[in-house]
């Protein structure tokens, strides 16, 4: 099984903040990586796929890049409606999800 | 646009199974995609579990695989989940999800049942 290893658990951050998240793979997983988010008591929304191309209707300040084993996820320039949680998912074997990252305000 | 919903019991005993439906809308199961559960402990992280094709291929968790049955009902236009022998870990909101691909990222989400396991 592929486990995937998101860090920071928490990140303490202002509004217009550069955020950045990573995400590890135990094995190469190639550029088969998805970013989510997901707020409270909501479905998680696919934010990028395939580790650099953004979802249809994603702002661009959201941005990915990595392949092999390391990623991630940047926000160049957070928003208010940013302060949530974010997950990678890896889909080269099956579907497995890091343990999410969830962005609060400092 | 394509929409999902969940439906089934709230409440499920130990050992047990869990049951539950996600009807489809706005697309029709036959056309394609993969159609997948993924389930969330309260305040944990996401679990995929399984998906299926509407030819009725199925892929499962290895570490669900033996409990798992996913199932599709092209005429009514929905796929549904079955867990047996559960336990209190099985406590979750249970998401149905499309995807384009067995192994894929998920477009589109419903909106998430709670199943609790409690005597």
């Amino acid at each position: 099984d592929i486990q995937m290893t998101q860090s920071p658990s928490t990140l303490s951050a202002s509004v217009g903040d550069r955020v950045t998240i990573t995400c590890r793979a135990s094995q190469s997983i190639s550029s088969w990586l998805a970013w989510y988010q997901q707020k409270p008591g909501k479905a998680p929304k696919l934010l990028i796929y395939k580790a650099s191309s953004l979802e249809s209707g994603v702002p661009s300040r959201f941005s990915g890049s990595g392949s092999g084993t390391e990623f991630t996820l940047t926000i160049s320039s957070l928003q208010p409606d940013d302060f949530a949680t974010y997950y990678c998912q890896q889909y080269n074997s099956y579907a497995a999800f890091g343990q999410g990252t969830k962005v609060e305000i400092k | 646009q394509v929409q999902l919903q969940e439906s089934g019991p709230g409440l499920v005993k130990p050992s047990e199974t869990l049951s539950l439906t996600c009807a489809v809308s706005g697309y029709s199961i036959s056309s394609g995609y993969y159609w997948g559960w993924i389930r969330q402990p309260p305040g944990k992280g996401l679990e995929w579990i399984g998906s299926i094709y509407h030819s009725g291929s199925t892929y499962y968790n290895p570490s669900l695989k033996s409990r798992v049955t996913i199932s599709v009902d092209t005429s009514k236009n929905q796929f549904s989940l079955k867990l047996s022998s559960v336990t209190a870990a099985d406590t979750a909101v249970y998401y149905c999800a499309s995807s384009i691909a067995a192994a894929g990222t998920f477009q589109h989400w419903g909106q998430g049942t709670l199943v609790t396991v409690s005597s």
